[in-house]
């Protein structure tokens, strides 16, 4: 089945850096990366995804990018802030099956003033 | 807006118990979940269904059960809970159209003594 790998676990950064988290996966046929953010205590939310047939999105101050080739995509957030405290996951799946996603372990992301 | 509605936000049980988590969606989602989430491990797909009186297994699916009777509806069962089973317990719901993104419940954290 597939595997999604996620670096680095904790990530500290100075308010208004950005910041970078990585995934990998390992099924080749998967064609869907959303990426979810949760904040302490809350459920997770999606924040941004992206699909196979592009190799990047952006929205505001997020972006995604996707490198098929390599099978890993990437989370950027730029100008970052305090409320941009919480842990991320990245997932995958691929069509059918249900759209069953495999989730990262997850990084724990801390924006200091 | 998609709501996904968890039956409790904490249970307290005992080893041995038949514990039920309910899940309820108003989307008409043809797609429920059910995870489990620790700390470092991320989020572990137990149970999935994506049609009502259907079901498949997710990554771990020992000691757990689950019951769509209903469209909107998705029940996971602890057979004989276990203390191995306190854990925090996510649902979630998609849409059956394609890869779509899944929406999560407040989850329930779970407790056996």
């Amino acid at each position: 089945g597939e595997n999604v790998e996620q670096h680095p676990s904790t990530l500290s950064v100075q308010e208004g850096d950005s910041a970078v988290i990585k995934c990998t996966y390992s099924d080749s046929a998967s064609n869907y990366f959303p990426w979810y953010k949760q904040e302490l205590g809350k459920r997770p939310q999606l924040i941004i995804d992206i699909r196979s047939n592009v190799g990047e999105k952006k929205d505001q101050r997020i972006a995604v990018t996707l490198n098929k080739t390599a099978k890993h995509f990437s989370l950027h957030i730029t100008e970052t802030q305090p409320e941009d405290s919480a842990v991320y996951f990245c997932a995958a799946s691929k069509a059918g099956g249900g759209n069953k996603l495999t989730f990262g372990t997850g990084t724990q992301l801390k924006v200091e003033l | 807006d998609v709501k996904v509605t968890q039956s409790s936000r904490y249970l307290v049980k005992r080893t041995g118990e038949k514990v039920f988590l309910e899940c309820v969606q108003d989307m008409d989602h043809e797609n429920m979940f059910w995870y489990r989430q620790d700390p470092g491990l991320g989020l572990r797909l137990i149970y999935f269904s994506y049609d009502v009186k259907m079901k498949e297994k997710g990554d771990i699916p020992e000691g757990y059960s689950v019951s769509r009777e209903k469209k909107e509806r998705f029940s996971l069962i602890l057979e004989s809970a276990s203390t191995n089973q306190t854990s925090m317990y996510l649902c979630a719901s998609s849409s059956g159209y394609g890869n779509q993104p899944q929406h999560f419940g407040d989850g329930t954290r779970l407790s056996i003594l």
